[in-house]
């Protein structure tokens, strides 16, 4: 069965510092790779995705992963915080060329101080 | 042109009461899926509808849970004789097709409180 892990729930960093949310996942078929943001209160908002072709990718707002299929990871990493970073990012997976289904992390709290 | 769109935003109920949850997915998107996100816990996939069609309810309860996404109107998540473990938000998404390589465009949730 495919899972995937966000081994750290809570990531406290200082603003402007950088920053590391590892996500790690297993699946015996190729998958498409994805991150969501989640503001408190709020919906998820698609922050960035892998589908295929450049292992790297990047979002508008300075987030980027990176795909590693050797190690099973998508890691996201921003070189420089913001607080109004602070909020809750997924990891998701889905498999290519099945349903449209979705399987999420459990999340991992970015919790930006000044 | 509106993006996935939950109602209501907050729901409390009582317990033995049904509660149930619209959606009503982007403009040109006839794929949905709910999800259920417990207070400190990932999103856990319920189930993908299409147009009138169930296509994977794999995640659903066995009993008291059901939804619907008839050719006119939202889709509709009905949980009937809800209990205290019910309380959680419930997150509605689309998708313009079963591709799913764009990702999901998720609704704001509708959080339910179970009395």
């Amino acid at each position: 069965a495919q899972s995937v892990t966000q081994l750290d729930s809570q990531v406290p960093v200082f603003e402007e510092a950088p920053v590391e949310l590892r996500c790690n996942y297993s699946s015996s078929v190729s998958v498409y790779l994805f991150w969501y943001v989640q503001y408190p209160n709020q919906g998820l908002q698609l922050l960035l995705k892998y589908l295929s072709g450049s292992t790297l990718v990047e979002s508008i707002n300075g987030f980027e992963a990176e795909f590693n299929k050797s190690q099973t990871s998508f890691h996201l990493r921003k070189p420089s915080v913001h607080i109004s970073d602070t909020a809750e990012y997924f990891c998701a997976v889905r498999l290519a060329g099945a349903t449209n289904k979705l399987i999420f992390g459990t999340g991992t709290l970015l919790a930006v101080q000044p | 042109n509106a993006g996935v769109m939950q109602n209501p935003r907050h729901l409390v109920r009582r317990r033995g009461q049904e509660a149930r949850l619209r959606c009503s997915p982007m403009k040109g998107h006839s794929h949905v899926y709910w999800y259920r996100q417990l207070p400190e816990e990932g999103l856990k996939f319920m189930v993908y509808l299409q147009k009138e069609n169930i296509i994977d309810e794999s995640g659903m309860p066995k009993e008291r849970f059901s939804a619907e996404f008839p050719k006119e109107g939202p889709s509709i998540l009905r949980i009937q004789q809800v209990v205290r473990g019910d309380s959680a938000a419930y997150f509605c998404a689309s998708s313009p097709s079963g591709q799913g390589n764009s990702g999901y465009t998720f609704g704001s949730g509708t959080r339910l409180t179970v009395v």
